[in-house]
């Protein structure tokens, strides 16, 4: 089994729409990761999340919001989804050791706002 | 601004010969550098790193050389295998913040002929 799963791995939505994107992870990671990645661009980071009462806002957090459900899972909502927040949507964890561990990423969500 | 560069979108090698992939950073605080290898429809996965107090780490094939002076990294793949046909993201991070937030560059498409 994949140790960090996404739900959907792809997802069409209309303008407006709200929608949540769900990782979980068997790792037994505390930090918790989202990314998106558009053509041409690398990924970059929209939240992230230490533990369960520490959420942190990233390079492009406006348009977002998370929830740390338990140490596992870490949820992506778009509360009013709009068309150029169609990407690919990555989530990833680390270990609380350092900040230069290795972060394991999930399989990503393709998300397409119409 | 693009604080990770990886200014070749693409680049293609004959099976056995050297890959080599280049990075530029502007941010003087990096002290640690990641490459990702990504593989269609799958999450980016770690593959090599080194801290700013090297100039070189390698492990197997792969070796990864870092400039500080010029801001400069390189990623080398020798021998190169077509398995080795990914896209190669060059991240940077300022590892004594120990926030973990990694800085993506574009990325690289290599192919590699058989």
């Amino acid at each position: 089994d994949a140790d960090v799963t996404q739900t959907p791995r792809n997802r069409i939505t209309k303008t407006g729409k709200r929608i949540m994107l769900e990782c979980s992870q068997t790792k037994g990671h505390d930090r918790m990761y989202w990314y998106r990645q558009d053509p041409g661009l690398g990924l970059r980071l929209i939240y992230y999340s230490f533990d369960v009462k520490d959420i942190n806002k990233g390079e492009i957090s406006d348009g977002y919001s998370v929830s740390r459900q338990a140490q596992a899972k870490f949820s992506l909502s778009l509360e009013s989804a709009i068309p150029n927040q169609t990407a690919l949507y990555f989530c990833a964890t680390s270990d609380v050791g350092r900040g230069t561990d290795t972060q394991y990423f999930g399989p990503g969500t393709r998300l397409t706002v119409l | 601004d693009q604080q990770v560069k990886q200014n070749s979108p693409s680049l293609s090698v004959q099976e056995g010969r050297i890959s080599i992939l280049n990075c530029d950073y502007t941010n003087s605080m990096f002290d640690y550098f990641l490459w990702y290898k990504k593989y269609p429809a799958e999450g980016p996965t770690f593959l090599i790193s080194i801290s700013s107090i090297k100039d070189k780490n390698e492990d197997g094939r792969f070796t990864v050389f870092l400039n500080k002076s010029a801001k400069h990294l390189s990623l080398h793949i020798v021998p190169s295998q077509p398995g080795d046909s990914a896209v190669y993201f060059c991240t940077a991070t300022v590892g004594s913040s120990n926030t973990g937030k990694l800085i993506f560059g574009q990325g690289t498409t290599l192919q590699v002929k058989p």
